[in-house]
C-alpha cells in the first residue's frame, strides 16, 4: 500500500528565510510519480511539480527546489528566501505507474507554512 | 487551456436536507474526474472517481453519491446531509493518459 508522510504539521519562518518541507513515501512499485501541491488560504490546490521515480535529478524553479532521494524515499521541497505569499498548506502526493483508467493518488496530510513578515 | 469549475462556492445546509454539488471541466475530453473531501485542518479524502460517463467508483462508504451525466460534468449528491458531511469539497480532473490531477476552486459546505 502507498503511504505519504509529512511529519511537519506546521512551520513558521520569518520572511526571507529558507525553509524545507519534508516528504517521505512508501511504495512497492518501482515506477511511481511524486507531486507537490500548494493550497493557499483560498482553498484551491495548485499543482507545483511532478517527478517520476527514474529521474532523481534535483529541480529548481525560481525560488522553489525539489530534492528527490530514492535511497531515503524522500522528496523534499525547499523555498528559498521565503515570502508572505508562500504562506499556504503544502501537500506531497504519490501515484503508482499509470496503467490505464483510474489512477490513485495518495496525499500526505499537508504541512502548513506560515511566513511572518 | 483547460479549466475546472465548481459551484456553489459556499453552502450552508440544515441536517437532513439534500445536496447537489456540480463540477464541470472545459478544454479537454474524456477526463478522469475525482471528488475529494477535506475536513477542517485535515488532509484529502478521495470520495469518488470516474473514468467515463456513467462510470462511478466509490472509495469510502457514506451517505453521498456521485454521477457523471456528461463527459465533463461530475455531480456529488446526498439525499440527507449529516453534520459530519461538513467540509471542503474539491473536484479534480486528470487527462486520460496521465496521473497529474488539477483541482477546482472547491465548495465549502457547512451542515448545521
Amino acid at each position: 500500500a502507498q503511504k505519504v508522510t509529512q511529519a511537519q504539521t506546521e512551520i513558521s519562518v520569518v520572511e526571507k528565510e529558507d525553509v524545507t518541507l519534508d516528504c517521505v513515501y512508501e511504495t512497492r512499485d518501482t515506477t511511481y510519480y511524486l507531486f507537490w501541491y500548494k493550497q493557499p488560504p483560498s482553498g484551491e490546490l495548485v499543482f507545483l511539480i511532478r517527478r517520476n521515480s527514474f529521474d532523481e535529478q534535483n529541480e529548481i524553479s525560481g525560488r522553489y527546489s525539489w530534492n528527490f532521494q530514492k535511497s531515503t524515499s524522500s522528496f523534499n521541497f525547499t523555498i528559498t528566501a521565503s515570502q508572505v505569499v508562500d504562506s499556504a498548506v503544502y501537500f506531497c502526493a504519490l501515484s503508482e505507474a499509470y496503467s490505464g483508467g483510474y489512477q490513485k493518488v495518495t496525499f500526505g496530510t499537508g504541512t502548513k507554512l506560515q511566513v511572518i513578515p | 487551456s483547460q479549466t475546472i469549475h465548481q459551484w456553489p462556492a459556499t453552502l450552508v445546509q440544515p441536517v437532513g436536507s439534500p445536496l447537489s454539488l456540480e463540477c464541470t471541466v472545459e478544454g479537454t475530453s474524456n477526463p478522469n474526474l475525482y471528488w475529494y473531501r477535506q475536513a477542517a485542518g485535515r488532509g484529502l479524502q478521495l470520495l469518488f472517481y470516474s473514468v467515463g460517463i456513467g462510470q462511478i467508483s466509490s472509495e469510502v462508504p457514506q451517505n453521498l453519491s456521485a454521477s457523471r451525466p456528461q463527459d465533463r460534468q461530475f455531480i456529488l449528491s446526498s439525499k440527507k446531509l449529516l453534520l459530519s458531511d461538513s467540509g471542503f469539497y474539491l473536484c479534480a480532473w486528470a487527462g486520460t493518459n496521465t496521473d497529474t490531477q488539477y483541482f477546482g476552486p472547491g465548495t465549502r459546505l457547512t451542515v448545521l
